[in-house]
């Protein structure tokens, strides 16, 4: 079945770019009906969506971050990436990577379906 | 702060039956998924569009929505049930929201 693993720094130092990479297994990412997202959760709150991207080009992201983060795919590594500058200590969370569906076939599917075991970013000096 | 507002906390006695209810206006037109988040563990899915259970997720679990509030019900709560619950959504951009999160005490 398939799986999700993040991987990247756990210690990033304000106001640098936090990087992650999320590997697929188990599946390929090439089928554009699924997207893929981030989303992160601060220690003891709901989770935040930070944004999606599929192989089709198509990608959209959450508004709060005012242009600081950016989803790549790429389909040659089955990886997707989390790029998120000008980090702060309200960054510091811990990072998924899901699985993002919107029409499975005919069914109106609109979840995230499988997630990575996630990964504990702390931004400090 | 969430688009999505959830009860911090609920409790149910064990094999007792218990809703938690998420409250939104983007509830008025979209969806609620619901996840079950164990401690130091990923959101699992358990609840998608309406009323959906993804396989291998127990029939005691069941979801209903009303205007701008969604509801999931758990019939017959067990100890395992003990978790945290996050419902979730879309705005009309598409953006998806996320509850601030139930935490379901089973006593």
């Amino acid at each position: 079945q398939v799986q999700l693993q993040e991987s990247g720094p756990g210690l990033v130092k304000p106001p640098q770019t936090l990087s992650l990479t999320c590997t697929v297994s188990g599946g390929s990412l090439t089928n554009g009906d699924f997207y893929w997202s981030w989303i992160r959760q601060p220690a003891g709150k709901g989770p935040e969506w930070l944004g999606r991207a599929n192989t089709n080009g198509i990608s959209s992201y959450n508004p709060s971050l005012r242009g600081r983060v950016t989803i790549s795919v790429d389909t040659s590594k089955n990886q997707f990436s989390l790029r998120l500058t000008s980090v702060t200590a309200a960054d510091t969370a811990v990072y998924f990577c899901a699985r993002d569906i919107v029409w499975l076939g005919d069914l109106f599917f609109d979840a995230c379906d499988i997630w990575g075991q996630g990964t504990m970013v702390t931004v400090s000096p | 702060s969430s688009d999505l507002t959830q009860d911090p906390a609920v409790s149910v006695a064990l094999g007792q039956t218990v809703s938690i209810t998420c409250q939104g206006d983007s509830l008025r037109s979209h969806y609620a998924s619901w996840y079950q988040q164990k401690p130091g563990h990923a959101p699992l899915l358990v609840i998608y569009t309406k009323d959906n259970r993804p396989s291998g997720i127990p029939d005691r679990f069941s979801a209903s929505s009303s205007g701008t509030t969604a509801s999931l019900t758990i019939t017959g709560a067990r100890a395992e049930d003990e978790a945290d619950y996050y419902c979730s959504s879309r705005d009309d951009s598409n953006n998806r929201l996320f509850g601030g999160g139930t935490k379901l005490t089973v006593l």
